[in-house]
């Protein structure tokens, strides 16, 4: 059973353009949790997510990001026009629900 | 507001001896209380989880307490190894109708041989 998988691994973007970071959770997990972390700082959460639904994005900044779980494929965070500040780990979990979270490797985000 | 406050910020010891690491939280009503560990460049994976009715739970070298009653945790690693350098993330999830957990900031632990 393959554990929770994140890419790229590694994104480099300039300000202004999109990133898109995909998170394929584990086999059967059906929840999705998006969480960015900065340097030296602890994981903030960002966004929760079922199959075709957001359930609470109350930690996603309401202009430039979204996200989505689609009934096939993986969870996609997206941000536009990126900004330095942007640039941070962003790491995604799954879970069978109210259960242990798995996290992904992460994508860091390197904004130019 | 929930939160969780890990202490201390950072901690340096020889390879042999052991640590505690403390957290105290926040977050109510309580449904469980996770340590994990993060290496560098890595994503959390999970030590330990303890609900509300457990005082002491063990994994290898690892052993978490909970104290609901004044809302501490603390996890002790026993004969530290080069390989125990990383940072120790305890994380608390509420029950009733949020699910959303709270993370501290954890504690950079590094091993010195």
């Amino acid at each position: 059973n393959a554990g929770v998988m994140q890419n790229p691994r590694h994104l480099v973007r300039r300000r202004g353009q999109e990133a898109r970071l995909r998170c394929s959770p584990m086999k059967g997990h059906s929840h999705v949790y998006w969480y960015r972390q900065l340097p030296e700082e602890g994981l903030k959460f960002m966004v929760y997510l079922q199959k075709e639904n957001i359930i609470d994005e109350s930690g996603m900044p309401k202009e430039r990001f979204s996200a989505e779980f689609p009934k096939e494929g993986p969870s996609i965070l997206r941000i536009q026009q990126v900004v330095r500040g942007d640039s941070a780990a962003y790491f995604c979990a799954s879970e069978t629900g109210g259960g242990e979270q798995f996290f992904g490797p992460g994508t860091r985000l390197t904004v130019l | 507001k929930n939160q969780v406050e890990q202490s201390p910020q950072s901690l340096i010891i020889l390879e042999g001896k052991n640590c505690t690491l403390q957290c105290n939280y926040t977050v109510s009503p309580f449904s469980n209380l996770r340590w994990y560990k993060q290496d560098t460049g890595r994503g959390p994976v999970s030590l330990t989880i303890m609900t509300f009715s457990e005082n002491t739970k063990s994994n290898g070298r690892y052993t978490a307490t909970l104290d609901a009653d004044t809302k501490q945790s603390s996890l002790h690693i026993t004969a530290s190894q080069l390989s125990d350098s990383a940072s120790y993330i305890c994380v608390v999830r509420p029950s009733g109708g949020s699910y959303i957990p709270t993370f501290g900031r954890g504690t950079s632990l590094i091993v010195h041989p």
